[in-house]
């Protein structure tokens, strides 16, 4: 079962900054949270992830509240090429070795318009 | 580019054939992994596989067959298969699935869309 919620679809301006939102009110101590991307007929994309601390990498930024419940994915400066589903994903994890499980919500379709 | 690479791109063949798809990955990854995506819906875990051996089956009907020959080539030999088995099937890699690595992220081919007639 998703352990996340996100709003459907949303629209951003070209050029503007995308603010994606997550809730994850029941994530775990040990719990990461990961943002992927698809893009129509491509495989996820893999864009960030984090744990307590805010992330930083070339994509994109992660904001994780203090209290881990939710999160915002930024996009600084939104383009059409990032019109996708974002999906926001807390992993399982099985027992030791035997595998983590990346369960995909239904994710937010993001339409980035000129 | 993805660095996960998926073969054949599309894929239609009857309820009777046999087919297998398959997946290379030279990152040095030893944990792979087939999900199942249907139209319009989230991708959905099969197998995992890690040091080329089955560590997860998520009750998956046996007219899909895994198989990991070696650590960089994973395939899915498919059997008999349903209408309803029609979507879109990715394949991913990681570094490690244990706990230890839980923070390393699996990247995706782009899959092969497999229709059944």
């Amino acid at each position: 079962d998703a352990k996340t919620t996100q709003p459907t679809s949303m629209d951003c301006a070209e050029g503007r900054a995308a603010n994606l939102p997550c809730n994850h009110s029941t994530i775990s101590g040990n719990e990461y949270v990961y943002w992927y991307r698809q893009i129509h007929s491509q495989g996820p994309q893999y864009i960030i992830h984090g744990l307590k601390n805010n992330e930083t990498n070339e994509m994109a930024s992660l904001i994780i509240t203090e209290d881990r419940k939710s999160s915002t994915l930024i996009l600084p400066h939104a383009t059409l090429r990032d019109t996708a589903v974002y999906y926001c994903i807390v992993r399982v994890d099985w027992i030791y070795n035997q595998g983590g499980k990346l369960i995909f919500g239904q994710g937010t379709e993001l339409s980035v318009k000129p | 580019d993805t660095e996960v690479t998926q073969t054949p791109k599309h894929l239609v063949m009857g309820m009777t054939n046999k087919k297998s798809l398959k997946c290379e990955q030279h990152m040095g990854h030893r944990a792979m992994y087939w999900y199942k995506q249907k139209a319009k819906k989230p991708p959905e875990l099969m197998f995992v596989y890690s040091y080329e051996k089955l560590s997860i089956n998520e009750s998956v009907p046996s007219r899909f067959s895994p198989e990991c020959p070696n650590s960089s080539l994973l395939n899915l030999h498919l059997h008999a298969l349903q209408p309803e088995d029609s979507a879109l099937y990715l394949c991913a890699s990681s570094q490690e699935v244990g706990t230890a690595f839980s923070n390393q992220p699996q990247h995706f081919g782009d899959g092969t869309r497999l229709s059944i007639l």
